[in-house]
């Protein structure tokens, strides 16, 4: 059984790039939640996908978006990026939704925005 | 809202001695309760969890935790830390009532001295 995979491991970006970062759930969960840890910090939701739709947001602004694919692969994009978009970015799948469900975690993807 | 506080933001024991790492957390209703280790460069593994019945839980690399409802605590126990136990940890709150996201507490880095 595959874990949680997340892409690319890290990546530099400047002031105002967009950036995509990549996840792809264990087999069989139908649901991944993005969070952000940015350095000293525990992790904070960004937001949740179930089945290809929008299933909760954290206090996030419109320029972090996201998708989940057919497969339940999802996309984290942020837009306009700041410098306090530095952190590292995990996602995590759940067999099914709900706070009640032990969530898996990848290994996050390293954001440096200069 | 949901809040979690984890007091302690370093901690330094002696291989073989006991280990204790404080949460505690603010919501109105029993929560569903979460203990995370993270290594550095890892993602996120779930040691344990409480949901509801026996207050006292046990959960992998022989850990424990302990949920006080009337001190809104969900304590991490050890009674023997090894040197592969250095790492941070982290408490975790989810409700239903506040969606599918999960709120972490800022993390207790251990540090595991011979």
């Amino acid at each position: 059984e595959t874990g949680v995979t997340q892409s690319p491991t890290h990546l530099i970006k400047t002031r105002g790039q967009q950036v995509t970062l990549r996840c792809s759930s264990q087999s069989g969960h139908n649901t991944v939640s993005w969070y952000q840890q940015a350095l000293g910090q525990g992790p904070q939701f960004i937001f949740q996908y179930y089945r290809e739709e929008e299933n909760g947001r954290g206090n996030f602004p419109p320029r972090f978006s996201g998708l989940q694919f057919p497969n339940y692969s999802s996309e984290l994009n942020v837009n306009a990026l700041e410098l306090d978009d530095s952190a590292l970015y995990l996602c995590a799948s759940s067999l099914v939704a709900g706070p009640n469900n032990e969530q898996f975690f990848g290994p996050g993807t390293r954001l440096t925005v200069l | 809202a949901q809040s979690v506080t984890q007091p302690d933001i370093h901690i330094t024991v002696s291989e073989g001695a006991s280990l204790e790492l404080r949460c505690n957390y603010s919501y109105g209703a029993t929560p569903y309760l979460f203990w995370y280790v993270q290594s550095p460069g890892q993602g996120l593994q779930l040691l344990l969890k409480y949901f509801s019945g026996d207050t006292l839980v046990q959960g992998i690399k022989g850990f424990e935790a302990e949920f006080k409802r009337s001190q809104s605590s969900f304590n991490l126990r050890k009674p023997s830390v090894h040197w592969s136990d250095a790492a941070e940890y982290f408490c975790a709150v989810g409700a239903m009532e506040y969606g599918n996201k999960l709120v972490f507490g800022a993390g207790t880095i251990l540090r595991v001295k011979s």
